[in-house]
């Protein structure tokens, strides 16, 4: 009931298309969704977070499309461009106010294609 | 500091030889993780200490792994006796707020190898 699962596992997408990458979860107490963005070499960060009282929120050309009643939440990279080609993780916790325990997905490496 | 700060940023050391890795968390967050991850691989929970409350010690893979925290600052995570497969980034992550969204950020890891 912990877990949130991840899908795809890789995905490659032409320079100026849309990437989805797909979550889902079981814990209906979790309340805050983030996704973060890994380039080689580094740690991940933070890249944008729901709540789930949103069906979506965007940041530029990121936005999360967030589902309570089918407990999933997706990630779209809108134009997709080669300097977005990284591993996405999404994650998520309860206790939004709070620095309870994050649960991370296994982890979507995009390529992007020129 | 700004960030999550980890040292040493690379490890290298010989298999059967112990390893301190050491973590400075965002000043003021409570909660700090420590995560493996293997070439190529995602997050291995390890622990998790959140303020007073004991450790989340679930992850660590065996009794050769430990992990101390000071408070709510630094914090070493130790492996006894290294094996090759320990080989990884060993990351660290602080996740606090402002009562109102707390976010959790990463160091840059440290990359042991053990050979």
């Amino acid at each position: 009931q912990q877990q949130v699962k991840q899908s795809p596992q890789s995905l490659i997408v032409q320079k100026g298309g849309i990437s989805i990458i797909n979550c889902a979860y079981e814990n209906t107490a979790f309340d805050y969704f983030p996704w973060y963005q890994q380039f080689p070499g580094k740690g991940p960060a933070l890249l944008i977070a729901i709540r789930p009282d949103v069906s979506e929120k965007k940041e530029g050309r990121f936005t999360i499309s967030f589902n309570k009643s089918a407990k999933q939440f997706s990630l779209h990279i809108m134009d997709s461009q080669p300097g977005d080609s990284a591993t996405y993780f999404c994650a998520a916790s309860t206790g939004y106010s709070s620095a309870s325990k994050i649960i991370f997905g296994s982890g979507t490496r995009l390529s992007i294609r020129p | 500091g700004a960030g999550v700060s980890q040292s040493p940023s690379n490890k290298v050391t010989e298999k059967g030889k112990d390893v301190e890795l050491r973590c400075d968390p965002i000043s003021g967050h409570t909660a700090l993780y420590w995560y493996r991850q293997r070439l190529g691989q995602g997050l291995e929970f390890l622990i998790y200490f959140q303020g007073n409350s004991a450790p989340d010690k679930s992850g660590l893979p065996s009794d050769r792994f430990s992990a101390e925290r000071t408070g709510e600052s630094v914090s070493t995570l130790t492996i006894q006796r290294t094996q090759q497969e320990d080989s990884a980034v060993y990351l660290c992550a602080s996740r606090g707020g402002n009562r109102v969204v707390y976010e959790q950020y990463f160091g840059p890891g440290t990359r042991l190898t053990v050979t």
